[in-house]
């Protein structure tokens, strides 16, 4: 049990477009989900914390307006890049938390490079 | 988040041979986990070890957590080839298990 998906797996897009990452939990109800990106051979950074039904919680310096997280049900959260350029090119890595489980289930990430 | 550290930042071992790593980090925790990521993947779960606890095992890993000195270790015995990734300490103050703060990693090659 415990299973994250995350869609897509890699993605290339255009500078100035925006792009849109899934992650779902498919065999439980996450309540909290979190997304981190990591860039080549570094760790990763926790850009913010999603708790479904409500707004996110942004880690300090991460643009909200940037990085738009949705929460909506309680399989799936969004994540999605708005305007991206180049410098967001990264992997994103989101992971969930269901009520009453301890720790968290990590998806398989998603390779986003903008050209 | 103040990241922990991690040493060696890179590691190369000869399959049957050890694989210590190690991690230090700045704050008081509830829990250490430690996590295995190959490349370009997303990150498998390997042992939780909490603030109460000096060491754990689970198969071929050790896990040792100093809180006096905030320092964790994992060691991978008879390493395989298949072993060979990077490795990350996390950390959670939360009590939650779920809001981590990630090491720098190690990255691990166990060549045959």
């Amino acid at each position: 049990g415990a299973v994250v998906s995350q869609h897509p797996s890699w993605v290339i897009c255009k500078s100035g477009t925006s792009v849109k990452i899934e992650c779902r939990s498919l065999d439980f109800q996450a309540t909290t989900m979190f997304w981190y990106r990591q860039f080549p051979k570094q760790s990763l950074m926790l850009m913010a914390t999603s708790n479904e039904g409500s707004k996110a919680t942004y880690e300090q310096g991460v643009e909200k307006d940037k990085f738009l997280i949705n929460h909506a049900s309680l399989t799936l959260s969004t994540l999605t890049v708005t305007s991206a350029h180049p410098e967001d090119s990264s992997f994103y890595i989101c992971s969930a938390r269901g009520q009453g489980r301890g720790r968290v289930t990590f998806g398989s990430g998603t390779r986003l490079t903008v050209v | 988040s103040q990241q922990g550290e991690e040493d060696p930042q890179a590691l190369s071992i000869q399959e049957g041979e050890n694989a210590t790593m190690n991690c230090s980090y700045k704050t008081s925790i509830n829990n250490l986990q430690w996590y295995r990521q190959n490349s370009g993947r997303g990150l498998v779960h390997l042992i939780l070890i909490r603030s109460n606890e000096r060491e754990k095992h689970s198969g071929r890993l050790r896990v040792t957590l100093d809180t006096s000195k905030k320092s964790s270790s994992l060691l991978i015995t008879a390493s395989r080839a298949a072993d060979t990734a990077s490795y990350f300490c996390a950390t959670d103050n939360t009590g939650t298990a779920s809001k981590l703060t990630f090491g720098t990693g190690t990255r691990l090659q166990v060549t045959l």
